[in-house]
């Protein structure tokens, strides 16, 4: 079975240009998480989706971040304009739900680097 | 004052050492606890978790929960140069939808 994947595993953008960081979860799992890691700092999460539904985005550090999940399928994070403070490691997590507590499994991240 | 404390080390130890993690956390809702090992360039992997104080074991790990003094630990025996990795503390309540929250991780590094 294969794992969550995020595309692109690396971005390398200019102050002001937009991205737009993909994840797949592994199929079946309804809860969709983001989470991300700047440089010295710890993972914070973003937000969580539950199928095609935003549960929680406490997280999203502002209006530039954009955060959809299509058919609650694949979900996409976009980031426009982008700031400099926005470099840092995004990496996606996925979990089963209808469980009391579900192991969440992480994808390998995106390294995002803006110049 | 932030939710989850970690030492990020580094911490290197010789093969076959006891290595013992630790994490204090702030709020007494965290109902799950987590620790997560993550390799190079790849993304945290889930190795243990529970939900209660004491202890538990699966293989050569130990995780050990102490609710009433907000301190979660991670023990390795007979580490191995495999072992080398970061290691994070990450705990959740189920009010949040299990979002986790993370220490910043321990670097470790377990020599032959």
């Amino acid at each position: 079975e294969a794992g969550v994947t995020q595309f692109p595993s690396h971005s390398v953008i200019e102050k002001g240009q937009t991205v737009t960081l993909r994840c797949d979860p592994i199929s079946g799992h309804d809860n969709l998480y983001w989470y991300r890691r700047v440089m010295g700092k710890e993972i914070k999460f973003l937000l969580h989706f539950v199928k095609e539904s935003k549960q929680d985005e406490s997280g999203m550090p502002n209006n530039r971040f954009l955060a959809e999940r299509t058919g609650g399928t694949y979900s996409t994070l976009k980031v426009q304009p982008a700031e400099l403070e926005d470099s840092g490691v995004y990496f996606c997590a996925s979990s089963q739900s209808g469980r009391a507590f579900g192991e969440q499994f992480f994808g390998p991240g995106t390294r995002l680097t803006v110049l | 004052q932030k939710e989850v404390e970690q030492d990020p080390g580094p911490l290197s130890v010789p093969e076959g050492a006891i290595v013992s993690l630790n994490c204090t956390y702030s709020n007494s809702a965290f109902q799950y606890f987590m620790w997560y090992r993550q390799y190079s360039r790849k993304g945290p992997e889930l190795l243990m978790y529970t939900y209660s104080s004491g202890n538990k074991e699966d293989g050569r790990f130990t995780a050990q929960v102490d609710k009433s003094s907000k301190y979660i630990s991670l023990f390795i025996r007979d580490s191995q140069p495999s072992d080398s990795a970061t290691y994070l503390c990450a705990i959740a309540y189920s009010n949040s939808g299990y979002a986790l929250n993370f220490g910043k991780g321990t670097s470790l590094l377990v020599t032959p």
